[in-house]
């Protein structure tokens, strides 16, 4: 089993559309979970960063955490062409070894369709 | 503010010839930096990482090395690259373990 498993999509939505992106982990000493923004041939960008089970909202976008399920979740509201790109999910322990290390998910590439 | 640089951009290098590709921080002191390489299909792969100068923790062997002569600064190379190693490399920098990395924008390496 993978330590991060991610559906690599290619996920299609039309404009407006709400938009959900999962992971799934193994470890359980994951304390820090991470979403990141890909755009075609340019570094990941940091989008929501979330410690521990919960829920994170900002403006469009909310970050969901379940520890007990070892699931995590990003939604899109309002889609928009400009969120076409690769999602990046990214986790990590919060101590010991290897807590230096994020560990990503394939990625899921977004289509939002005019 | 922080920011990352990375360059070059985009390189093509011949099977067998060098490599050294270079990676700046400022606007912070001490940070934690990454190496990491992006392979189409195979997702974000962590090469070295550095939590101080001359400080360097390898996650995949191979004939790439990486040597921080510097606080803000980070250097990947090799001294004969392979086929195998065309990939889109990042560099990244943290404050502190388990915290958002900042990435900056790549470099391209095609190894013909």
């Amino acid at each position: 089993q993978k330590e991060v498993e991610q559906d690599p999509g290619p996920l299609s939505v039309p404009e407006g559309a709400i938009v959900s992106l999962n992971c799934t982990y193994s470890n359980s000493a994951f304390q820090y979970f991470m979403w990141y923004r890909q755009y075609s041939r340019k570094g990941p960008e940091l989008l929501m960063y979330t410690y521990s089970s919960g829920n994170k909202e900002d403006g469009r976008f909310t970050a969901q955490v379940d520890k007990s399920s070892k699931y995590i979740s990003l939604f899109i509201r309002d889609s928009q062409p400009s969120d076409s790109a690769t999602y990046l999910c990214a986790m990590s322990a919060g101590s010991g070894a290897g807590s230096y290390q994020l560990t990503f998910g394939k990625g899921t590439k977004l289509s939002v369709i005019p | 503010s922080q920011t990352i640089h990375q360059w070059p951009a985009t390189l093509v290098q011949p099977v067998g010839s060098p490599l050294s590709l270079e990676c700046t921080v400022e606007g912070t002191s001490n940070p934690n930096l990454y190496w990491y390489r992006q392979a189409a299909g195979r997702g974000l792969q962590l090469l070295f990482y550095s939590v101080g100068i001359g400080q360097i923790s390898s996650e995949v062997p191979q004939n790439l090395s990486a040597s921080r002569p510097q606080d803000r600064q980070f250097i990947l190379s090799s001294k004969k690259l392979l086929l195998s190693d065309s990939g889109f490399y990042l560099c990244a920098w943290s404050v502190s373990r388990g915290n958002g990395y900042t990435f900056g924008s790549g470099t391209r390496l095609t190894v013909v």
